[in-house]
């Protein structure tokens, strides 16, 4: 079966501007995590959606947000962006809520470059 | 704050050579562990889970609790184990504690 697709997979954008990633789960697959991963943090939890209700979210500021639809696909969205929000996006789904249910399967990522 | 540390940002070893990638977490609850792992242009992707307590790709991880350690380790090392790997620790508890990885540790094997 198709693994996770995310949408799209590089884009440039600037200071200011916002920007909406989405990320289509495997089939079957209720939960959605998404993750910021940068060089010097590593991989950083961004929120988990599971049946279209965000039921945990890390430590980020309000510009990001997300949502779930009621077929799993699930979008984040990023509104006036900074230089530091430069940095590949990654989504990710399981078929519970929560990382404890089970393996997450990772999508190729978001490749987001601010200038 | 739940917490987990691997102190290696890079392990170089030779191939052939035993390898122990570390990991420690505080956690107040009984977490379950993960080991994931990133090989070049590949997705991350679910090396080994602590329940299992199987040996995937030769690699293995006891969980201390006494120690509060997931230590990954591979008695001798290849080639194609080079690879960035992510120590995740969740508690049951959930929350935004309940998925959060290490840094990693990028791991080189040397011919």
């Amino acid at each position: 079966k198709a693994g996770v697709t995310q949408t799209p997979r590089y884009l440039i954008k600037t200071r200011g501007q916002q920007v909406t990633l989405s990320c289509s789960p495997i089939s079957g697959h209720r939960s959605v995590s998404w993750y910021q991963q940068t060089p010097g943090q590593g991989l950083q939890f961004l929120f988990e959606y599971f049946s279209e209700t965000q039921r945990n979210k890390g430590n980020f500021p309000g510009r990001f947000s997300g949502r779930q639809f009621s077929n799993s696909r699930s979008e984040m969205n990023v509104s006036t962006l900074e230089l530091g929000d430069s940095a590949l996006y990654l989504c990710a789904s399981s078929w519970g809520q929560g990382l404890s249910t089970g393996e997450l399967f990772f999508g190729e990522g978001s490749r987001l470059t601010v200038l | 704050a739940q917490r987990v540390t691997q102190p290696e940002k890079l392990l170089s070893v030779f191939k052939g050579a035993p390898v122990e990638l570390k990991c420690n977490y505080s956690y107040s609850g009984s977490p379950e562990l993960f080991w994931y792992v990133q090989y070049s242009r590949q997705r991350l992707q679910l090396l080994l889970r602590h329940i299992s307590r199987e040996s995937i790709k030769g690699f293995t991880a006891d969980l201390n609790k006494g120690e509060t350690s997931f230590h990954l380790k591979k008695p001798f090392a290849q080639e194609e184990d080079s690879a960035m790997y992510y120590c995740a620790p969740t508690y049951s508890g959930g929350g935004a504690d309940g998925l959060t990885f290490g840094k990693g540790t990028h791991l080189i094997i040397q011919p």
